[in-house]
């Protein structure tokens, strides 16, 4: 089956810009992340999903940083007024559940966001 | 900020070689996880461990889930030229949500054929 997928996967914006990033989970996971990765660094958790709703933002650096999950499927996070240090990638996992033992997290490619 | 100190940060070795890198940490995990990741792509799970003192292997690969819950290691034998890439040690912090994983700084692994 499909794992999961992230759109776009370059993203060039200019400071004080708005940016959308998308993400597709594997299908019947109802557990969905969010991770940022910045150069020569681990993912660091940014926020977590259980169904539609956000469970745990904790890990968004800030206000202009927001994500939703409507339907319980597809998640998008939202940027707003982009700062250089917004760079980084971006990237998504999901899991059959959020809690429990052996649930392993899957990963999406990744979106590479650059703010010039 | 990240609370796991992976080791070696980088490492050169020949094709055939065994590999082995470690993760330590001041705080107890719930449990280990490695990935590898290749350039432009999303980390891939390797090897999960849930108990502590558990030994897994995955083909050339194994790993163990420290006694202490602080600390977990990583053996690669016979590396082949696809072995090159970055591996992390992630794992779930014992108090924080089990769903939140924390990952190393990871370990860039060359192979020398």
């Amino acid at each position: 089956g499909a794992g999961v997928s992230q759109t776009p996967s370059n993203k060039v914006t200019e400071k004080g810009k708005y940016v959308e990033l998308r993400c597709d989970p594997i299908s019947g996971h109802t557990a969905l992340y969010w991770y940022r990765q910045s150069l020569g660094q681990g993912p660091e958790f940014l926020i977590y999903f259980q169904g539609t709703g956000a469970a745990d933002d904790s890990g968004l650096p800030n206000d202009r940083f927001f994500a939703v999950r409507p339907e319980g499927s597809v998640s998008t996070l939202k940027i707003q007024r982009t700062e250089r240090g917004d760079s980084a990638v971006y990237l998504c996992a999901s899991s059959l559940r959020g809690q429990g033992s052996n649930n392993e997290q899957f990963f999406g490619p990744g979106t590479r966001l650059t703010v010039l | 900020g990240q609370q796991l100190n992976q080791s070696p940060q980088s490492m050169f070795i020949q094709e055939g070689e065994d590999v082995s890198m470690n993760c330590t940490s001041s705080s107890i995990f719930n449990t280990w996880l490695w990935y590898k990741q290749d350039p432009g792509e999303g980390p891939v799970l390797l090897i999960a461990l849930y108990k502590a003192g558990e030994l897994t292997s995955n083909g050339r690969l194994t790993a163990q889930f420290g006694i202490t819950r602080k600390d977990s290691f990583l053996n690669i034998s016979a590396s082949i030229p696809s072995d090159v890439g970055i591996y992390f040690c992630a794992g779930h912090l014992s108090g924080a949500g089990s769903y939140q994983l924390t990952f190393g700084k990871g370990t860039k692994l060359s192979v020398i054929p």
